[in-house]
Protein backbone atom coordinates (compact mmCIF):
# COMPACT_ATOMS: atom_id res chain seq x y z
CA UNK A 1 0.00 0.00 0.00
CA UNK A 2 1.61 3.58 -0.59
CA UNK A 3 1.32 5.39 2.05
CA UNK A 4 2.66 8.83 3.54
CA UNK A 5 2.76 9.25 6.79
CA UNK A 6 3.54 13.06 8.66
CA UNK A 7 5.24 13.97 11.92
CA UNK A 8 3.06 15.31 14.70
CA UNK A 9 1.57 17.85 15.78
CA UNK A 10 3.56 21.28 16.81
CA UNK A 11 3.49 24.05 18.51
CA UNK A 12 6.19 26.90 18.62
CA UNK A 13 6.73 30.55 19.39
CA UNK A 14 7.16 33.26 16.50
CA UNK A 15 10.54 33.52 15.54
CA UNK A 16 11.91 29.84 16.39
CA UNK A 17 12.71 27.63 13.42
CA UNK A 18 10.64 24.08 12.57
CA UNK A 19 11.24 21.12 10.16
CA UNK A 20 8.21 18.58 9.76
CA UNK A 21 8.67 15.43 8.16
CA UNK A 22 6.55 13.04 5.42
CA UNK A 23 7.62 9.85 5.23
CA UNK A 24 6.50 7.56 2.02
CA UNK A 25 6.43 3.83 1.88
CA UNK A 26 4.75 0.97 -0.51
CA UNK A 27 6.74 2.49 -3.46
CA UNK A 28 9.98 3.62 -4.94
CA UNK A 29 10.47 6.96 -3.21
CA UNK A 30 12.75 8.33 -5.69
CA UNK A 31 10.27 8.32 -8.60
CA UNK A 32 7.60 10.33 -7.82
CA UNK A 33 7.48 14.15 -7.09
CA UNK A 34 6.09 15.02 -3.23
CA UNK A 35 4.30 18.15 -3.02
CA UNK A 36 3.48 20.34 -0.09
CA UNK A 37 -0.55 22.05 0.43
CA UNK A 38 -0.73 24.28 2.49
CA UNK A 39 -4.49 24.80 4.62
CA UNK A 40 -4.96 28.12 6.61
CA UNK A 41 -8.09 27.53 9.03
CA UNK A 42 -10.91 27.27 7.64
CA UNK A 43 -9.48 28.22 4.01
CA UNK A 44 -8.52 26.24 0.89
CA UNK A 45 -6.01 24.81 -0.09
CA UNK A 46 -2.55 26.45 -1.39
CA UNK A 47 0.00 24.46 -3.30
CA UNK A 48 3.00 25.44 -1.60
CA UNK A 49 5.71 23.53 -3.74
CA UNK A 50 7.27 20.32 -5.19
CA UNK A 51 10.45 18.21 -4.84
CA UNK A 52 12.20 14.83 -6.75
CA UNK A 53 13.38 12.91 -4.25
CA UNK A 54 15.71 11.40 -7.16
CA UNK A 55 17.88 14.35 -7.32
CA UNK A 56 16.19 16.75 -5.38
CA UNK A 57 15.32 19.11 -7.88
CA UNK A 58 12.49 21.28 -5.96
CA UNK A 59 10.26 24.03 -7.62
CA UNK A 60 8.27 26.69 -4.91
CA UNK A 61 5.24 28.89 -5.72
CA UNK A 62 5.84 32.40 -5.91
CA UNK A 63 3.92 32.64 -3.07
CA UNK A 64 6.08 30.52 -0.89
CA UNK A 65 9.57 30.73 -2.20
CA UNK A 66 12.10 32.24 0.30
CA UNK A 67 9.38 31.88 2.87
CA UNK A 68 10.46 28.08 3.46
CA UNK A 69 12.40 25.37 1.91
CA UNK A 70 11.61 21.54 0.97
CA UNK A 71 13.93 18.98 1.29
CA UNK A 72 14.46 15.05 0.97
CA UNK A 73 16.63 12.32 2.31
CA UNK A 74 16.11 9.56 0.24
CA UNK A 75 18.08 7.17 2.13
CA UNK A 76 15.21 7.46 4.58
CA UNK A 77 12.58 7.65 2.15
CA UNK A 78 11.46 11.23 3.75
CA UNK A 79 10.33 14.36 2.50
CA UNK A 80 10.61 17.76 4.95
CA UNK A 81 9.25 21.30 4.45
CA UNK A 82 11.13 23.67 7.24
CA UNK A 83 10.92 26.55 8.45
CA UNK A 84 13.51 29.56 9.17
CA UNK A 85 11.59 31.82 11.83
CA UNK A 86 8.12 31.11 11.81
CA UNK A 87 5.76 33.66 12.34
CA UNK A 88 1.92 33.49 13.74
CA UNK A 89 0.50 33.42 9.80
CA UNK A 90 2.14 30.19 9.43
CA UNK A 91 -0.51 28.87 11.66
CA UNK A 92 -1.66 25.68 9.33
CA UNK A 93 -2.73 22.18 8.75
CA UNK A 94 0.69 21.14 6.23
CA UNK A 95 -0.28 18.13 3.84
CA UNK A 96 2.02 15.93 1.80
CA UNK A 97 1.08 14.70 -1.36
CA UNK A 98 2.68 11.90 -4.09
CA UNK A 99 2.47 13.02 -7.31
CA UNK A 100 1.39 11.47 -10.17
CA UNK A 101 3.75 10.37 -12.99
CA UNK A 102 2.34 13.07 -15.19
CA UNK A 103 4.14 16.67 -14.78
CA UNK A 104 0.60 18.17 -15.21
CA UNK A 105 -1.28 15.26 -12.66
CA UNK A 106 -3.03 14.83 -9.89
CA UNK A 107 -1.95 14.36 -5.84
CA UNK A 108 -2.30 10.62 -4.92
CA UNK A 109 -2.35 9.70 -1.84
CA UNK A 110 -1.94 12.77 0.88
CA UNK A 111 -0.51 12.29 4.48
CA UNK A 112 -2.56 12.93 7.19
CA UNK A 113 -1.16 16.63 7.56
CA UNK A 114 0.39 18.22 10.46
CA UNK A 115 -0.71 20.99 12.60
CA UNK A 116 1.21 23.84 12.89
CA UNK A 117 0.43 26.45 15.24
CA UNK A 118 2.76 29.69 15.96
CA UNK A 119 1.61 31.43 19.17
CA UNK A 120 3.64 33.55 21.74
CA UNK B 1 -3.88 33.06 -4.08
CA UNK B 2 -6.05 30.80 -6.32
CA UNK B 3 -6.80 31.15 -9.68
CA UNK B 4 -9.40 28.49 -9.91
CA UNK B 5 -12.85 29.75 -9.19
CA UNK B 6 -15.55 27.40 -7.33
CA UNK B 7 -18.84 28.78 -5.94
CA UNK B 8 -18.30 29.01 -2.10
CA UNK B 9 -21.29 26.57 -1.49
CA UNK B 10 -23.89 24.45 -3.29
CA UNK B 11 -26.81 22.43 -1.88
CA UNK B 12 -29.16 19.40 -2.27
CA UNK B 13 -31.58 16.91 -0.89
CA UNK B 14 -30.77 13.12 -0.97
CA UNK B 15 -30.95 11.93 -3.94
CA UNK B 16 -30.25 15.28 -5.83
CA UNK B 17 -28.12 15.79 -8.49
CA UNK B 18 -25.53 18.80 -7.95
CA UNK B 19 -22.68 20.34 -9.93
CA UNK B 20 -19.19 21.95 -8.92
CA UNK B 21 -17.97 24.50 -11.19
CA UNK B 22 -14.33 25.47 -11.97
CA UNK B 23 -13.57 28.71 -13.89
CA UNK B 24 -10.17 29.53 -14.64
CA UNK B 25 -8.12 30.81 -17.82
CA UNK B 26 -6.06 30.49 -20.73
CA UNK B 27 -3.12 29.90 -18.58
CA UNK B 28 -4.54 26.81 -16.88
CA UNK B 29 -7.98 24.75 -17.88
CA UNK B 30 -8.06 26.85 -21.53
CA UNK B 31 -4.29 25.89 -21.99
CA UNK B 32 -5.52 22.62 -22.03
CA UNK B 33 -4.15 21.30 -18.43
CA UNK B 34 -6.37 18.27 -17.10
CA UNK B 35 -8.62 19.27 -14.39
CA UNK B 36 -8.41 17.06 -11.03
CA UNK B 37 -11.17 17.13 -8.13
CA UNK B 38 -10.82 16.16 -4.50
CA UNK B 39 -13.04 15.99 -1.02
CA UNK B 40 -12.26 16.51 2.20
CA UNK B 41 -14.42 15.73 4.97
CA UNK B 42 -14.07 17.35 8.26
CA UNK B 43 -11.31 16.84 9.82
CA UNK B 44 -9.56 14.47 7.07
CA UNK B 45 -6.72 14.94 4.52
CA UNK B 46 -8.02 15.63 1.13
CA UNK B 47 -8.75 12.36 -1.45
CA UNK B 48 -8.49 12.24 -4.93
CA UNK B 49 -11.90 11.53 -6.51
CA UNK B 50 -11.77 12.91 -10.21
CA UNK B 51 -8.30 12.64 -12.05
CA UNK B 52 -7.87 13.47 -15.42
CA UNK B 53 -11.15 15.62 -16.25
CA UNK B 54 -13.58 12.81 -16.20
CA UNK B 55 -11.50 9.12 -14.80
CA UNK B 56 -12.67 7.65 -11.01
CA UNK B 57 -9.90 6.31 -8.99
CA UNK B 58 -10.76 2.61 -7.93
CA UNK B 59 -13.38 2.82 -5.09
CA UNK B 60 -14.80 5.92 -6.26
CA UNK B 61 -18.52 5.75 -7.02
CA UNK B 62 -20.00 6.11 -10.50
CA UNK B 63 -22.42 8.57 -8.97
CA UNK B 64 -19.21 11.38 -9.40
CA UNK B 65 -18.53 12.26 -12.89
CA UNK B 66 -16.52 14.92 -14.10
CA UNK B 67 -16.27 17.08 -17.56
CA UNK B 68 -13.37 20.20 -19.00
CA UNK B 69 -14.84 22.70 -21.47
CA UNK B 70 -12.77 25.64 -22.93
CA UNK B 71 -11.70 27.08 -19.64
CA UNK B 72 -13.84 25.64 -17.27
CA UNK B 73 -14.69 21.86 -15.38
CA UNK B 74 -17.81 20.64 -13.72
CA UNK B 75 -17.90 17.85 -11.08
CA UNK B 76 -21.17 15.94 -10.79
CA UNK B 77 -22.82 14.11 -7.99
CA UNK B 78 -25.70 12.15 -8.74
CA UNK B 79 -27.93 10.12 -6.19
CA UNK B 80 -26.70 12.96 -3.62
CA UNK B 81 -25.70 11.10 -0.15
CA UNK B 82 -25.35 12.13 3.62
CA UNK B 83 -21.83 11.10 3.21
CA UNK B 84 -20.83 13.27 0.57
CA UNK B 85 -21.13 16.04 2.64
CA UNK B 86 -17.76 17.91 2.01
CA UNK B 87 -15.28 20.53 0.59
CA UNK B 88 -14.56 19.68 -2.72
CA UNK B 89 -11.99 21.27 -4.75
CA UNK B 90 -10.53 21.25 -8.14
CA UNK B 91 -6.70 20.90 -9.27
CA UNK B 92 -4.67 22.02 -12.42
CA UNK B 93 -1.41 22.92 -13.89
CA UNK B 94 -0.86 26.93 -14.96
CA UNK B 95 1.71 28.13 -16.67
CA UNK B 96 2.43 31.61 -15.66
CA UNK B 97 2.93 30.13 -12.71
CA UNK B 98 4.66 27.49 -13.40
CA UNK B 99 2.89 24.78 -10.77
CA UNK B 100 -0.19 23.72 -9.85
CA UNK B 101 -2.98 25.43 -8.43
CA UNK B 102 -6.19 24.60 -7.00
CA UNK B 103 -10.06 26.04 -6.97
CA UNK B 104 -11.21 27.81 -4.12
CA UNK B 105 -13.55 25.01 -2.80
CA UNK B 106 -17.00 24.19 -2.36
CA UNK B 107 -18.80 23.32 0.18
CA UNK B 108 -21.43 20.60 -0.31
CA UNK B 109 -24.47 20.66 2.00
CA UNK B 110 -27.21 17.83 1.82
CA UNK B 111 -30.23 19.29 3.00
Amino acid sequence: EVQLVQSGAEVKKPGESLKISCKGSGYSFTDYWIVWVRQMPGKGLEWMGIIYPGDSDTRYSPSFEGQVTISADKSITTAYLQWGSLKAADTAIYYCARKSSSWYGWFDPWGQGTLVTVTS
Amino acid sequence: QSVLTQPPSVSGAPGQRVTISCTGSSSNIGAGYDVHWYHQLPGTAPKLLIYDNNNRPSGVPDRFSGSKSGTSASLAITGLQAEDEADYYCQSYDSSLSGSVFGTGTKVTVL
